[in-house]
């Protein structure tokens, strides 16, 4: 079974500073994939980033980084510089890739960012 | 590009009444799903497909059944719509390692 958490139902981040979204994770897959997706107000998802367990580095998409701490479980998604734009629910996501049932997309409850101008 | 195309885009039904909501995909993928997003909550599973022909239940599947004829369409069904079906539906695919492709979702409401 597969279980992803996201402790922050809310955050709140003054624009042009940094924030990190938290997530951890649980899974008995010794192979996955972790994801961010962004729902703005509008309601569609957008990928963000995606990290694979045995990724040696740290995944990046321009201002998106993730911070994977295997040992701990954990994948926290860093925004820099943030902007009004990225005001939005965010949802991380995890997918096993040993096959069986673990390879569906499980997500968190989300986290709301709110970027104050 | 296409990507995953959901129709309709919002729907309200009456209790008791039955319907499809669409799913169609044009980029090949074997995968594909169907999730539930209740408000201010993150999306929960309801069915999935991992090729034509083969379908199977996800977290949440009472009230709700699935057909996989072709790669492209994965349409769901509600039977007896009820109010706890209110929801947005969101359809997604992806190729086998990859990230999920999303739908618009739509919006159904049951009154």
């Amino acid at each position: 079974a597969q279980k992803i958490t996201q402790t922050q139902p809310g955050m709140f981040v003054q624009e042009k500073e940094a924030v990190t979204l938290d997530c951890t994770y649980d899974t008995s897959d010794p192979s996955y994939g972790l994801f961010w997706y962004k729902q703005p107000s509008s309601g569609e998802m957008i990928f963000l980033i995606y990290q694979g367990s045995y990724d040696q580095q740290n995944a990046t998409e321009g201002r998106y980084s993730l911070n994977f701490q295997k040992a701990r479980k954990s994948a926290n998604l860093v925004i820099s510089a943030s902007q009004l734009g990225d005001s939005a629910m965010y949802f991380c996501a995890m997918r096993g890739l040993s096959g069986g049932s673990n390879y569906k997309l499980t997500f968190g409850k989300g986290t709301l960012l709110t970027v104050n101008p | 590009n296409a990507g995953v195309t959901q129709t309709p885009k919002f729907r309200i039904l009456k209790i008791g009444q039955s319907m499809t909501l669409q799913c169609t995909q044009d980029m090949n993928h074997n995968y594909m799903y169907w999730y539930r997003q209740d408000p201010g909550m993150g999306l929960k599973l309801i069915y999935y497909s991992v090729g034509a022909g083969i379908t199977d239940k996800g977290e949440v599947p009472n009230g709700y059944n699935v057909s996989r004829s072709t790669t492209e369409d994965f349409p769901l069904r509600l039977e007896l719509a009820a109010p706890s079906q209110t929801s947005v539906y969101f359809c997604a695919s992806n190729p086998t390692n990859g990230e999920l492709f999303f739908g618009e979702g739509s919006r159904l409401t049951v009154l």
